[in-house]
């Protein structure tokens, strides 16, 4: 295993429901990354937090609102989600800190997500 | 713009065989490099990883080559085993935190 857990690993939900998605890294990590990845298409990054501040976010819809409370946890909170939202969301660490390029990032296993 | 492509989205290989999985990216600024392997059901694993001051790597049974001339990545898998099958993505890193994927390359291996 790689040190990163998710939960839950699968999820149904209609349109008007709030969900969140856990992830947490046994790692020693300070940077945790959420990413989406749908059928066919690359990896896309959602939002990456480097010692609980949010550094990126890639232009991610208001209807998904991350929370990272401390370097081993974050979440992802949903809410009105549209059927397109169905994907499998992948959560990642890596060592963070400075920033520097060239982290290793680790996977957990994702959160297959259907929106009904 | 920035890009990760793969150049074939699915690869056979017979077991035993040597695999090769190719990858272009278009930033010339980029300068660290990842391939990833993904088995369904689960999440990204980290293969091996290249520098842009490098033109190859060795691990076990794998090998990345880096030309930067034409930004071209490969990966090439010694002796394909079933376990091999999955699909493997490149990646690029341009500073930051900020890593860019690839589509993707599903590897079948025939027993």
């Amino acid at each position: 295993e790689t040190g990163v857990t998710q939960t839950p690993r699968h999820l149904v939900m209609g349109m008007t429901n709030k969900k969140s998605l856990k992830c947490e890294q046994h790692l020693g990590h300070n940077a945790m990354y959420w990413y989406k990845q749908s059928a066919k298409k690359p990896l896309e990054l959602m939002f990456v937090y480097n010692f609980k501040e949010q550094t990126e976010n890639n232009s991610v819809p208001s209807r998904f609102s991350p929370e990272c409370p401390n370097s081993s946890h974050l979440f992802l909170h949903l809410h009105t989600l549209q059927p397109e939202d169905s994907a499998l969301y992948l959560c990642a660490s890596s060592q963070g800190g400075s920033g520097r390029t060239g982290e290793t990032q680790y996977f957990g296993p994702g959160t297959r997500l259907l929106v009904l | 713009g920035e890009s990760v492509g793969l150049h074939l989205p699915t690869l056979s290989v017979q077991e035993g065989d040597n695999s090769i999985i190719n990858c272009a990216y278009s930033n010339s600024a980029s300068d660290y490099f990842i391939w990833y392997k993904q088995e369904s059901g689960k999440g990204p694993q980290f293969i091996i990883d290249i520098r842009s001051n490098m033109d190859k790597r060795q691990g076990q049974r794998v090998t990345v080559l880096l030309n930067k001339t034409v930004k071209h990545l490969s990966l090439q898998i010694a002796a394909t085993q079933p376990g091999d099958s999955a699909v493997y993505f490149c990646a690029e890193n341009t500073g930051g935190f900020k890593t860019i994927f690839g589509a993707g390359t599903r590897l079948f291996v025939k027993a």
